[in-house]
């Protein structure tokens, strides 16, 4: 079972600053099969990267998803009110889906 | 609009049983697999089963093997799980989710299911 870590687990930034997310896999999954979610309080997970590094329909191009292997970075450009939130990623592997335990991105 | 909509949550005692529904509209229900994940203030997110267009192939995490069975009646656009020998570990909420590209790609508004006696 691949496990994931996310880090950090708080990033406190100010609006329109830039947030770097990591997540670093214990194993290489299927083929980049990495995924990024985005929750808000009370509200169920909203996809927002999927591969790696493909947006998903309606995502912002402040949303960007990077990196290969074993280690992999959600990056919002500049951080606008409503993208505070806690973030997940995901990934495939072995007929398993498995997801990190979460980045919560607060206002500074 | 692609929409996914839960019921079948509640309150069970250690042991027992419950089922949970799910109902797809807005897309060709047949065309894609299907998959629940749960959610819990201590674990976070979960997947916890999926289940393929036709039903012929069905997949659980280790936790709910033998326990929880993934099923779906694509005539009513409907995916079931039916929950049995529930425990504490077990109380979560349990989200329909539409898997594309290996990523739960839509989800349901959540379903509570609360195991205590």
């Amino acid at each position: 079972e691949i496990v994931l870590t996310q880090s950090p687990g708080t990033l406190s930034l100010s609006p329109g600053e830039r947030a770097t997310l990591s997540c670093r896999a214990s194993q290489s999954g299927s083929s980049n099969y990495l995924a990024w979610y985005q929750q808000k309080p009370g509200q169920a997970p909203r996809l927002l990267i999927y591969g790696a590094s493909n947006r998903a329909t309606g995502i912002p191009d402040r949303f960007s998803g990077s990196g290969s292997g074993t280690d992999f970075t959600l990056t919002i450009s500049r951080l606008e009110p409503e993208d505070f939130a806690v973030y997940y990623c995901q990934q495939y592997g072995s007929s398993l889906w498995t997801f990190g335990q979460g980045t919560k991105v607060e206002i500074k | 609009e692609v929409q996914l909509v839960e019921s079948g949550g509640g309150l069970v005692q250690p042991g027992g049983s419950l089922r949970l529904s799910c109902v797809g509209s807005g897309f060709i229900f047949n065309a894609d697999w299907i998959s629940w994940v749960r959610q819990t203030p201590g674990k976070g997110l979960e997947w916890v089963a999926n289940i393929k267009q036709s039903g012929s192939e069905k997949y659980y995490v280790d936790a709910v093997k033998g326990r929880f069975t993934v099923s779906r009646d694509n005539a009513k656009n409907s995916v079931y799980l039916q929950l049995n020998s529930l425990r504490a570990a077990d109380t979560a909420i349990y989200y329909c989710v539409r898997l594309k590209w290996f990523a739960f790609e839509t989800w349901g508004q959540g379903t509570m299911v609360t195991v205590s006696s």
